[in-house]
């Protein structure tokens, strides 16, 4: 059974902060590393992918990557209160689109 | 812009009613995909469909079937609807994939319940 986990949260951190979201995946053929933001009662869009190890940076957004601890983690400097929703790690092990979605990490980013 | 479009937001059902559940994307995708989402279980997937008439099985396909006649359109249907299928489904769609995969484009959802 191929595995992504998370911790379901809620995070809170202050406005202006770090939030550091963590997920952690079963399957060592994993190819891609994937984060979804999901706004309550909205459907999923996506905010970062990461290929290759290290750290990939997208304005405010960092995601890490670590294949040999199987980690991958979503950095969001200077949080504010729009940031405040649930994030989703998302695998893509390998072949066709298998992705395996890990259960979310409720975010609360508070002013 | 890119658009995939669930037919209902809101459905309400009876047990032992068939249900079709419509998704259309315009973004002339190959792959399109059915999930549903549980409080606490995240998403699964239900079945896939990487080409016209072309279906895979996800992790949860029993008491569920699709269709796909079109490249544009991929229908759900619950032949049977029970109680353990309230949930809100979730269609997506991608680009042919990469070897690493392509991003996932998710319509609104459609949350079924199931009296």
């Amino acid at each position: 059974q191929k595995e992504v986990e998370q911790n379901s949260g809620p995070l809170s951190v202050p406005e202006g902060a770090i939030a550091s979201l963590n997920c952690t995946y079963s399957d060592r053929g994993s190819q891609s590393f994937f984060w979804y933001r999901q706004y309550s009662g909205k459907s999923p869009e996506l905010i970062m992918f990461i290929y290759s190890n290290g750290d990939k940076e997208d304005g405010r957004f960092t995601a890490q990557l670590n294949k040999a601890s199987q980690y991958v983690s979503l950095l969001i400097r200077d949080s504010q209160p729009s940031d405040s929703a649930t994030y989703l790690c998302a695998v893509n092990i390998g072949y066709g689109q298998n992705f395996v979605f890990g259960p979310g990490t409720r975010l609360s980013v508070l002013p | 812009d890119v658009k995939v479009t669930q037919s209902s937001r809101y459905l309400v059902k009876r047990t032992g009613e068939k249900v079709f559940l419509e998704c259309v994307q315009d973004m002339d995708h190959e792959n399109m995909f059915w999930y549903r989402q549980d409080p606490g279980l995240g998403l699964r997937l239900i079945y896939f469909s990487y080409d016209v008439k072309m279906k895979e099985k996800g992790d949860i396909p029993e008491g569920y079937s699709v269709s796909r006649e079109k490249k544009e359109r991929f229908s759900l249907i619950l032949e049977s609807a029970s109680t353990n299928q309230t949930s809100m489904y979730l269609c997506a769609s991608s680009a042919q994939d990469t070897l690493l995969g392509e991003k996932l484009f998710f319509g609104s959802g459609t949350q079924l319940s199931v009296l």
